[in-house]
């Protein structure tokens, strides 16, 4: 299996610009998550899916961030309109199921950087 | 809500010196403890995990953890480091309560030859 695939692995845009981050979890795995890595804050859970469904998204900063996953090999993270404070990089992770007894895989993250 | 303290920001060791990296946690209930290490470059990867029975637990490469109740303690341990292991590594908890991991803002660990 390819693992956990995110695009694109770096993206420079700039401020007031939409960004959208992509993830492919892997094949048959039916929880994904979405998390924030800064210096400042370290890694940050922003939201996760169940069967395709968000179950938790208290984590997401605020109404710029939406996520969605329209089926279970696909997620998107949006941020509109973006901002240099959303500089971090975005990792996703999926398990077999959201309990947490389950292992987490990581992706390779993507690397935002507003300007 | 449950917190997780990493108390070593950087680490600088020479190869052979033995580690010890700190995790500590802050939930009175049953804990699922993780570590995990992200290589220069690399994404985050499993490096070991406690869930119950022994509190001494064996990871890859050589790493182990051992599990602290009264301390409220998952600490890392390596006895004799390698260059490789530069890396930043993460302690993480669930509880039996969330599906969510809850980080430490990890530590970063330079070994030099």
């Amino acid at each position: 299996d390819a693992g956990v695939i995110q695009s694109p692995r770096h993206e420079v845009t700039e401020m007031g610009q939409e960004v959208t981050l992509r993830c492919k979890p892997i094949s048959g795995h039916n929880s994904l998550f979405w998390y924030r890595q800064t210096m400042m804050r370290g890694l940050e859970l922003l939201i996760y899916f169940n069967n395709n469904v968000p179950i938790d998204d208290s984590g997401m900063p605020e109404d710029r961030f939406s996520a969605k996953m329209p089926n279970a090999s696909f997620s998107t993270l949006k941020i509109q309109p973006s901002e240099p404070r959303d500089s971090a990089v975005y990792f996703c992770a999926s398990s077999l199921e959201a309990g947490s007894s389950y292992e987490q895989y990581f992706g390779p993250g993507t690397r935002l950087t507003v300007t | 809500a449950q917190s997780v303290s990493q108390h070593n920001h950087h680490v600088i060791l020479s190869e052979a010196a033995s580690l010890e990296l700190g995790c500590n946690y802050s939930y009175g209930g049953t804990v699922n403890l993780f570590w995990y290490v992200q290589y220069p470059g690399q994404h985050l990867q499993l490096l070991l995990k406690y869930f119950s029975g022994d509190p001494l637990v064996k990871g890859i490469k050589g790493f182990e953890a051992e599990f602290i109740k009264s301390k409220f303690s998952f600490n890392l341990r390596k006895p004799s480091v390698q260059w490789s292991d530069t890396a930043e590594y993460f302690c993480a908890v669930t509880t039996y309560n969330t599906d969510k991991l809850i980080f430490g803002t990890g530590t970063r660990l330079q070994v030099f030859p």
